[in-house]
Order: C-alpha cells, then structure tokens, then sequence
C-alpha cells in the first residue's frame, strides 16, 4: 500500500483561480513534509517544505501542516498556466535518509 | 554554486544488454547521493543512496546496482536490462541525511525495447 497518498490524482482549474492539492501519509514515523514541482520531460525541482504544525506562505503558495492525522496540502492562488505540472508531495523520517514520494496530483491551469 | 550533471540524456537499449548511467556533481564535498526511478506516469522511488565514497545502500531491488567510486560521482548500473527498466531516472544530492532538500540533475529517459 502506498505510504504517501495524494489527493486529487488530477485537477484543473482556471487561470487565476485557487488550487488545492492534498496529501497524507500512513507513516507514524514521518517528520518532514516536502512539496516538489514537476513539469513535463523535466526533474522534479522543491517548491516548499513544512516541518511544524500550522501554515507557511511564500507568494502563492501555502502550505499547511497537521502532525497528529499527518495531513498536509498545498494552496495555489492566482494560479497561471506556468503551474500546470505534476506536484509531489515526500514524507520523510528525520532518523533516515529515506523519502518516501506520493504518485503526485498533475494539475493543469486552463487560460 | 553546486551543479549537478546526468549522462546520458537518453536512451534507447536493448532487452538483455547493459546499461551505465552517471551522475557528477561539482561544488559540494561530501554530498549525500540518489539514485531514483520514474515509470511514465508513475510515482519517484528511491533506489539507492550513498553518505560517503565507497558505500552504497540499496533501498528497493530492481536488477540494478549502483557504486561510488569517487566523492563527486554515482553511477547506476546492471548486467542486463529488462523491459521493466525502461523509465526516467534520476540522480539527487542533498546537504546531509535529513531535513534537507533534495537538488535533482536533468534526468537520463531510458527506453528498453
């Protein structure tokens, strides 16, 4: 069974509109969130990461964090066409080196 | 500043014939470094990683080995390829073991036929 599940597997949203994209994992042991983006052909490149219960804003994006149910999303507003791409969310155990990546929701913003 | 180099960009092999994939990154001593493995459509698995020259730890086996042998490289690598290893892959360096971000090279797109 996959550890990281994302949520949802697609989504489309138009231009300017908010995105909302979930993940949590089966883990007990994670202590680190992270959120990649992956555009099409390309290597995956960090947009945020998250290690402490609550909120952290970086333009438009925001993520949140609830440790006890090991929930995390990440909010998109204003979305632009430049974001459409597949979005991965990794936990990971502080006593490792082992990342555990979610299949991704692929996200596409229509103009 | 770090820079991380994938070769090759691509590739297309045959069933049964080997295969040598390499990752070099410049600028950083003592990275920790990945290898990981993307089927079309699929999710990122970590195959192997390694803390330092010479040991290689393997996290899923998929017919593949992986080996260290200098401080700036990884190489990926096995005998004989089967059509389950066609795919993206791609190597990663990160700072230290935990709670650091990983920086992903290019990629190298591996087509078995």
């Amino acid at each position: 069974q996959q550890k990281v599940q994302q949520s949802p597997e697609s989504l489309i949203v138009p231009e300017g509109g908010m995105a909302s994209l979930n993940c949590t994992s089966s883990d007990r042991n994670v202590d680190y969130f992270w959120w990649y983006r992956q555009h099409s052909g390309k290597s995956p490149k960090m947009l945020m990461s998250i290690f402490s219960n609550g909120e952290k804003e970086e333009g438009r994006f925001t993520v949140h964090l609830n440790k006890a149910s090991l929930h995390t999303s990440l909010h998109i507003r204003d979305s632009q066409p430049s974001d459409s791409a597949l979005y991965l969310c990794a936990a990971e155990e502080g006593s490792n080196a082992k990342l555990t990546f979610g299949k991704g929701t692929k996200l596409s913003v229509k103009s | 500043a770090q820079t991380i180099h994938q070769w090759p960009v691509a590739e297309i092999k045959a069933v049964g014939s080997p295969l040598s994939l390499g990752c070099t990154i410049k600028g950083k001593s003592s990275p920790n470094l990945y290898w990981y493995w993307q089927a079309t459509g699929g999710t990122l698995q970590q195959l192997f990683y390694s803390i330092t020259v010479g040991q290689v730890e393997s996290v899923v086996q998929l017919n593949l080995s992986a080996s260290r042998p200098k401080d700036d490289q990884f190489i990926l690598s096995t005998e004989k390829l089967l059509l389950s290893h066609s795919g993206f892959y791609l190597c990663a360096w990160s700072r230290d073991g935990g709670n650091e971000r990983l920086f992903f090279g290019h990629g190298t797109k591996l087509s078995v036929l």
